[in-house]
């Protein structure tokens, strides 16, 4: 059964960077055949796809938020990270971590989600 | 970017009745088009992928269909347990869209 579980700070201060991790168990990262990606939620709001990285530290991201945007991988815990700079109140959302799956096109498993609100 | 544009925003429904959603695409995506349900305070979950293939574990009152610009999402005979925002995502371009969301509601 996979699973991805995000963590990190649920509280970030205007202008600062808000960083998060998600740990995945019931495959590898390194497997292939995935992509890994973030996406969120704004409070009452729609979906909005941040960005994804392969095992091989490749990366895609959103235009939109290319600018302030990191995402990193780490294949030796099996995680994968977020760093967004500069963050103003329009950040605040729920972050979701999830699997896409290449061959067919969807995202297949998702974290929970956590919410980060940026506030000062 | 690709605009994922649905409707209705809200609908209204009673157990028992069968609904369909609509999904319309800014271009054509052939049928990258996937499905999903969001119940509050949860993730989304995966419906639907290709336009018109269940995904594992989805009863078969769910149904996809379209190709190109224009998709439904049909349940039928709704349960209790369908009620819930219904969101459909775009993979043919790698800048990732969804839909605005719609809000499946008990009459």
């Amino acid at each position: 059964q996979v699973q991805l579980q995000e963590s990190g700070p649920g509280l970030v201060k205007p202008s600062q960077t808000l960083s998060l991790t998600c740990t995945v168990s019931g495959d590898s990262i390194s497997s292939g055949g995935h992509h890994w990606s973030w996406i969120r939620q704004n409070p009452g709001k729609g979906l909005e796809w941040i960005g994804y990285i392969f095992y091989t530290g490749s990366t895609t991201y959103n235009p939109s938020l290319r600018s302030r945007l990191t995402i990193s991988v780490d294949t030796s815990k099996n995680q994968f990270s977020l760093n967004l700079t500069s963050v103003t109140a329009a950040d605040t959302a729920v972050y979701y971590c999830a699997r896409y799956t290449m061959s067919s096109g969807p995202f297949d498993y998702w974290g929970q989600g956590t919410l980060v609100t940026v506030s000062s | 970017d690709i605009q994922m544009t649905q409707s209705p925003a809200s609908l209204s429904a009673s157990v028992g009745d069968s609904v369909t959603i609509a999904c319309r695409a800014s271009q054509s995506i052939s049928t990258y088009l996937n499905w999903y349900q969001q119940k509050p305070g949860k993730a989304p979950k995966l419906l639907i992928y290709t336009a018109s293939t269940l995904q594992s574990g989805v009863p078969s009152r769910f149904g996809g269909g379209g190709s190109g610009t224009d998709f439904t999402l049909t349940i039928s005979s709704l349960q209790p347990d369908d009620f819930a925002t219904y969101y459909c995502q775009q993979s043919y371009s790698t800048l990732y869209t969804f839909g605005q969301g719609t809000k499946l509601e008990i009459k």
